[in-house]
């Protein structure tokens, strides 16, 4: 079993749809979490960045993590066809180095 | 221009052949990687680098070797390239080596 988990999709949704993509980790020495967005045939470029558990909000993105589930969100809200890309969670602990990935979850955001 | 850029951005080469891809930042990061990315696994890490002169393994080196002389340079070289290594290389770089990693536009590499 992979340390993290995350539902491939891909998920279609309407313009203007709240959009909820989640992982799932094993883990329990996870403390800094990330979301990254992949449009195609371009590099991940970072979304979003939590440490530890809570809530952080950046315009129409939401991260959530709770610990206690292992379990992280991003919410996007009004969504926009120019959101559609591939979204990877990420997700690292105090020891060791790297980032350990989910494999991505495709979404495409219909006008 | 300020960030990270990987070089060629595409590659053809032949089962056999040793091939090089470059990576080089500008922003000083201490740590560098390098991911593949293939349909059904997501991104592996291959090798990391935590400074000049310092490297290791990630989840799947063999068949590639790593360098880092140069804190901004981080190139791969796929010794004697394989079809199984045909995928999508990204290299990346961190200040912190657990926090954010920002990533090159990748090279797609085909070996036939």
């Amino acid at each position: 079993q992979k340390e993290v988990e995350q539902d491939p999709g891909p998920l279609s949704v309407p313009e203007g749809a709240i959009v909820s993509l989640n992982c799932t980790y094993s883990n329990s020495a996870f403390q800094y979490f990330m979301w990254y967005r992949q449009y195609s045939r371009k590099g991940p470029e970072l979304l979003m960045y939590t440490y530890s558990s809570g809530n952080k909000e950046d315009g129409r993105f939401t991260a959530q993590v709770d610990k206690s589930s292992k379990y992280i969100s991003l919410f996007i809200r009004d969504s926009q066809p120019s959101d559609s890309a591939t979204y990877l969670c990420a997700m690292s602990a105090n020891s060791g180095y790297a980032l350990n990935f989910g494999k991505g979850t495709s979404l495409l955001v219909t006008p | 221009d300020a960030g990270i850029t990987q070089s060629p951005r595409y590659k053809i080469t032949e089962t056999g052949r040793q091939v090089t891809l470059m990576c080089h930042q500008t922003w000083s990061h201490s740590y560098m990687f390098w991911y593949r990315q293939d349909l059904g696994h997501g991104l592996r890490l291959i090798y990391y680098s935590a400074a000049a002169d310092i490297t290791d393994k990630g989840e799947v080196p063999d068949g590639y070797v790593v360098s880092r002389s140069k804190t901004e340079n981080f190139p791969l070289t796929l010794e004697s390239a394989t079809r199984s290594q045909t995928s999508v290389y990204f290299c990346a770089s961190s200040a912190t080596g657990r926090t954010e990693a920002f990533f090159g536009q990748g090279t797609r590499l085909t070996v036939v």
